[in-house]
């Protein structure tokens, strides 16, 4: 077990609707990324939180947006969901950012399913 | 662009047997990579990662290759078990600041018994 927590594990909601997921990083990681995963597919990179501010972001549209709390627990928010959002969303805690390099160890995922 | 590919999508070998799963990366300034594995249902699993300052790392059953001249990493795993099965992806950190890691699309490792 990483240590990194995510809920729901599953979760279904309807087409224009808004989604909240939520994410405990590991004891001691200050930085959160969160990952999305279609099925067959490879993560491809949201955002990432780092002492509760944005530190970079894919290309991802603004209906995607997220929180770092002071404890560094995380949350993903999905406005106006479309059915192509369906998909395995990770969170990746890390200690530290910029130049080193460290490994990023991930929850278990919130599987969304729009419909 | 920016890419990290697979040459395999599918790998299949015999319990016991050694795996090498391969991985082309696309960013030459790439200074960071890992080997994840990934079980269905469940997030990508760290196995071993490697610098760009290091042209070899050794596990408990794995080693990472990086040929930086070709822009090539493998991830070699020692008789292989049936719990090795899985999906593998590597992963290239993209040093352009947004400390994010880029994924190819993964290959599927069956150990057959």
């Amino acid at each position: 077990e990483t240590g990194v927590t995510q809920s729901p594990t599953h979760l279904i909601k309807t087409r224009g609707q808004q989604v909240t997921l939520r994410c405990s990083s590991q004891s001691g990681h200050n930085t959160v990324s969160w990952y999305q995963q279609a099925l067959g597919q490879g993560p491809q990179f949201i955002f990432q939180y780092y002492r509760e501010e944005e530190n970079g972001r894919g290309n991802f549209p603004p209906r995607f947006s997220g929180l770092q709390f002071p404890n560094y627990s995380s949350e993903l928010n999905v406005n106006a969901l479309e059915l192509d959002d369906s998909a395995l969303y990770l969170c990746a805690s890390s200690l530290g950012q910029g130049t080193l390099n460290t490994e990023a160890f991930f929850g278990q995922g919130t599987r969304l399913t729009v419909v | 662009g920016e890419s990290v590919g697979l040459h395999l999508p599918t790998l299949s070998v015999q319990e016991g047997d050694n795996s090498i799963i391969n991985c082309a990366y696309s960013n030459s300034a790439s200074d960071y990579f890992i080997w994840y594995k990934q079980e269905s249902g469940k997030g990508p699993q760290f196995i071993i990662d490697i610098r760009s300052n290091m042209d070899k790392r050794q596990g408990q059953r794995v080693t990472v290759l990086l040929n930086k001249t070709v822009k090539h990493l493998s991830l070699q795993i020692a008789a292989t078990q049936p719990g090795d099965s899985a999906v593998y992806f590597c992963a290239e950190n993209n040093p352009s600041g947004t400390y994010k890691y880029i994924f190819g699309t993964g290959t599927r490792l069956k150990v057959l018994a």
